[in-house]
């Protein structure tokens, strides 16, 4: 039983333009939603967060939107930069603590 | 140093080998996760601790895996009789209290031959 879903294994886009990574979950129980970024051969890094209780998050060049009623969530980089090629993992979160990745995106930004 | 330490940070076991991989979250976290991580996907829950109490473990895989931490700090993932379908990363996090991110260690990758 997937509860979270990553649908686009990778994604390619030219340096300076958005990129949109998606994220899909059935779970009605996640409350907070977290980010991460992962580099070959290093546990992955906390990028940003959101509660459910919001529906936007922003910092810096990244930004977090949640629809709940979607049960939806997408990662904006913008102006993304080659620095920002790993994989994406959404890691949403219930009130048990139960967390469950998505399958990762790979992001690979072209200069 | 200030974040997860695990170790080691390689390992190659023969099958049917035991295994035990450490990890040494950050001080004063309370909640540590495992995680496995197989080649291109994504990693999954294996089992949560708080303080010494494994509240889930849900995930572990088989009763070959055993993971305890019997004074809250740092915490030891077993695994009995690796088979081949063992080969993975394992990942550690730690974090101080719910609603706070997750800090992940860099892994140990284990080869199973």
């Amino acid at each position: 039983d997937q509860q979270v879903k990553q649908n686009s294994p990778s994604l390619s886009v030219q340096e300076g333009r958005i990129s949109i990574l998606n994220c899909d979950y059935t779970n009605s129980m996640f409350d907070y939603f977290l980010w991460y970024k992962k580099y070959p051969a290093e546990g992955p890094t906390f990028l940003i967060s959101i509660s459910s209780i919001k529906d936007k998050n922003e910092d810096g060049r990244f930004t977090v939107f949640l629809n709940k009623s979607a049960k939806h969530l997408s990662l904006h980089i913008v102006p993304s930069q080659p620095g920002d090629s790993a994989v994406y993992f959404c890691l949403p979160r219930s009130i048990n603590n139960d967390m469950r990745f998505g399958a990762g995106t790979r992001l690979t930004v072209k200069p | 140093g200030a974040g997860v330490s695990q170790s080691p940070r390689y390992k190659v076991a023969k099958r049917g080998q035991d295994v035990a991989l450490r990890c040494d979250p950050i001080s004063g976290h309370v909640s540590l996760f495992w995680y496995q991580q197989a080649l291109g996907q994504g990693p999954e829950f294996l089992t949560y601790f708080q303080n010494e109490a494994q509240l889930d473990k849900s995930g572990l895989p088989s009763d070959r895996f055993f993971a305890e931490r019997p004074e809250g700090s740092v915490s030891t993932l077993k695994i009995q009789r690796t088979q081949q379908e063992d080969s993975a990363v394992y990942l550690c996090a730690s974090t101080p209290h719910y609603n706070s991110p997750l800090h992940f260690g860099n892994g140990t990758r284990l080869t199973v031959t």
